[in-house]
């Protein structure tokens, strides 16, 4: 059964750092990794997607890699503003039969202005 | 399109009463999803449908949830009765054919359910 685990639970850093997100997973047979971010009290909003045949993606300030043989995904965020704070989740969709996503609980993300 | 449509947004009902989530995907998307989440579990599914039939329901708790899919365009999660635990947020979301490209799926914003 995969497993995805995010550390830490929780992040506090001064605006304008860059910082990075890690999230594990045990079963290294996925199709597909997505990071989503959750603002208090809101549904999930998707940030980046990467598919098994990619090593990272990129949106704006925003970069995830993926390294499967690892079992490892970061998601790198370039010079953090107040606005960024949220809590970011990645999910992995294994490909196998079952089309559901497998999630991390998340890191909670403070950018301290 | 107007993204995963969920109603309502909070439910506040009292122990023992029925609850009645609903939820519209994105028009064209022909899988559906139902999610709650808490803080000690995270993100858990409960069940999914494909072109309106469910293919996996080993997620819902018990027999006081059940799910229906009448049509593409909508969707019910039901618990009767409620119990205080069942007290979490409750996301649908959706997805076109795992596949044909990438496989992402989209949440609606969620409803928040309080049994007191």
């Amino acid at each position: 059964k995969q497993e995805v685990t995010q550390i830490p639970a929780a992040l506090s850093v001064p605006e304008g750092e860059n910082l990075v997100l890690n999230c594990s997973f045990t079963d290294s047979a996925i199709y597909n990794l997505q990071w989503f971010r959750q603002d208090p009290g809101k549904g999930l909003t998707s940030l980046l997607l990467i598919q098994s045949s990619q090593r990272e993606q990129t949106s704006g300030r925003l970069n995830a890699s993926l390294d499967k043989s690892s079992g490892r995904s970061t998601l790198y965020i370039a010079a953090s503003q107040p606005g960024d704070s949220a809590t970011y989740l990645c999910a992995l969709y294994s490909g196998a039969g079952s089309y559901q996503l497998t999630f991390g609980k998340g890191t909670k993300l403070s950018v301290i202005p | 399109d107007a993204g995963v449509i969920q109603s309502p947004r909070h439910e506040v009902t009292e122990m023992g009463q029925e609850v009645t989530l609903r939820c519209k995907p994105i028009s064209g998307h022909d899988y559906l999803f139902w999610y709650r989440q808490t803080m000690m579990r995270g993100l858990e599914l409960l069940i999914y449908f494909n072109n309106n039939v469910p293919i996996d329901d080993s997620g819902m708790p018990e027999d006081r949830f059940s799910a229906k899919m009448p049509n593409a365009s909508f969707s019910t999660l039901k618990i009767q009765p409620s119990e205080p635990r069942d007290s979490a947020v409750y996301f649908c979301a959706s997805s076109g054919p795992p596949g044909q490209g990438p496989y992402e799926q989209y949440f609606g914003p969620g409803t928040r359910l309080t049994v007191t």
